[in-house]
């Protein structure tokens, strides 16, 4: 099984600054996804950015970005200006061509954004 | 509006009972899946169907159950022999074979208490 690895149990970020959650994975596999999901106080899982690790080119999408390092391994989620409503636990995830479908998570980042 | 429903949202199991979960989606997704999370432990896979009449499972499966008798629908029975199901039990579903929009759309998830 693949292995996802967030090391950050708990994160905080001042309102309006910019703050990085990183995540690891384990893989031998060349065509794969990686997402960061957010799941805020209600537990609705929503997705934040997905990246494919053919494209070299970081994803964005308005406040937030990914720093993708391929051979590291590595898919960090940055927050640009950080909102209250940022404030949630942040799942990295990953899915490969190769593991019969399925998604696999890392064990979360509680983010907490302080007025 | 396509979506995924869970039902109930909070559930309450007495010792020796069995309890199913309700998953239905109106996505026209072929694959669906069930997670678990506990707190500090990420989401775990139960099981997953990627057509009807077929499922695996997943890395917890034991001491549940699930059919997939129509696309549209994934119950999850949590059986007398799970000693644990005190949870967040989540579904998901994504549309097979689709390089352009990999990803997983979550349901609101179901609270599953034992009494």
């Amino acid at each position: 099984a693949q292995t996802v690895t967030q090391s950050q149990p708990e994160m905080s970020v001042q309102e309006a600054e910019t703050v990085t959650l990183s995540c690891t994975y384990d893989t031998s596999e060349s065509d794969y996804y990686l997402f960061w999901y957010k799941q805020p106080p209600s537990r609705q899982m929503i997705l934040v950015i997905r990246q494919e690790a053919y494209k070299q080119q970081n994803a964005t999408e308005n406040r937030f970005s990914v720093n993708f390092q391929k051979a590291a391994k590595s898919f960090s989620l940055k927050i640009s200006d950080s909102q209250l409503g940022d404030a949630a636990m942040y799942f990295c995830a990953y899915s490969g061509s190769n593991t019969g479908n399925q998604f696999y998570f890392g064990t979360g980042t509680s983010l907490t954004v302080i007025p | 509006d396509g979506g995924i429903t869970q039902s109930p949202k909070y559930l309450f199991r007495k010792e020796g009972q069995n309890v199913t979960l309700s998953c239905e989606q109106n996505l026209n997704h072929d694959a669906m899946y069930w997670y678990r999370q506990d707190p500090g432990q990420g989401l775990r896979l139960i099981y997953y169907s990627q057509i009807v009449n077929d499922f695996q499972k997943g890395d917890i499966a034991e001491g549940y159950s699930v059919s997939r008798e129509k696309k549209e629908s994934f119950p999850l029975t949590v059986t007398s022999a799970q000693k644990n199901p005190t949870a967040f039990y989540l579904c998901a579903s994504r549309i097979s074979g689709s390089t352009t929009n990999e990803k997983l759309f979550f349901g609101s998830g179901t609270q599953l208490s034992v009494l």
